[in-house]
């Protein structure tokens, strides 16, 4: 049982336009969401999180916003730029737990 | 500041045999998970520890084990090695186990079996 989806497993975008990158959660539980970034041959990157206590959370060009009744994720590049190619994760993970869930990561690639 | 360090950086074993995968986690972190990455497949978790205690574990079998030491550093060990354990091992370490702290990923081990 995967409890954590993304369900679109690549995303191609032009250069200066937005990326939406999707994840969806089983688990209501999960009270703690993450955002990673990941090139290839290096290991994946912080990217952004949000506390189920929030419902948006601004980085930059960067927002993640959480739907807690949908149980749904989404991560918001604007302007996406080249640079930005690379797979996105999103995690989710438990406040007094250190183990975080991951999905299957998605695909982003930003064309000139 | 360093960053989480792994080593060897690739592997190639032959199936029965074992292997020890090693991370240095960032100065000062004192958790240290490790992670499972296979091609078209999500990380997934196979353990974590903090102060040289296992906190979590996955759903792997017996073959795989790790330990920490007292200077947070921290090795992976696979036994009798099967085909389907080729994948990126991923270390990670973080200020403290939960407390929302983000993953600090090194670049991972790639273990081949043939």
């Amino acid at each position: 049982d995967q409890q954590v989806k993304q369900n679109s497993p690549s995303l191609s975008v032009q250069e200066g336009r937005i990326s939406i990158l999707n994840c969806d959660y089983t688990n209501s539980m999960f009270d703690y969401f993450l955002w990673y970034k990941k090139y290839p041959a290096e290991g994946p990157t912080f990217l952004i999180s949000i506390s189920s206590i929030k419902d948006k959370n601004e980085d930059g060009r960067f927002t993640v916003f959480l739907n807690k009744s949908a149980k749904h994720l989404s991560l918001h590049i604007v302007p996406s730029q080249p640079g930005d190619s690379a797979v996105y994760f999103c995690a989710a993970s438990f406040t007094n737990a250190g183990k975080s869930t991951f999905g299957d990561g998605t695909t982003l690639t930003v064309k000139p | 500041k360093a960053g989480v360090t792994q080593t060897p950086r690739y592997l190639i074993k032959t199936r029965g045999q074992q292997v020890t995968l090693s991370c240095s986690p960032i100065s000062g972190h004192r958790s240290v998970s490790w992670y499972q990455q296979t091609p078209g497949q999500g990380l997934q978790f196979l353990f974590e520890y903090f102060s040289e205690t296992q906190r979590n574990k996955g759903n792997f079998p017996g073959r795989f084990s790790g330990r920490q030491f007292s200077n947070s550093r921290s090795e992976m060990n696979v036994s009798t090695l099967e085909l389907g354990d080729s994948a990126l091992y991923l270390c990670a370490s973080s200020l403290e186990t939960g407390y929302n702290s983000p993953l600090h990923f090194g670049n991972g081990t790639r273990l081949t079996v043939t």
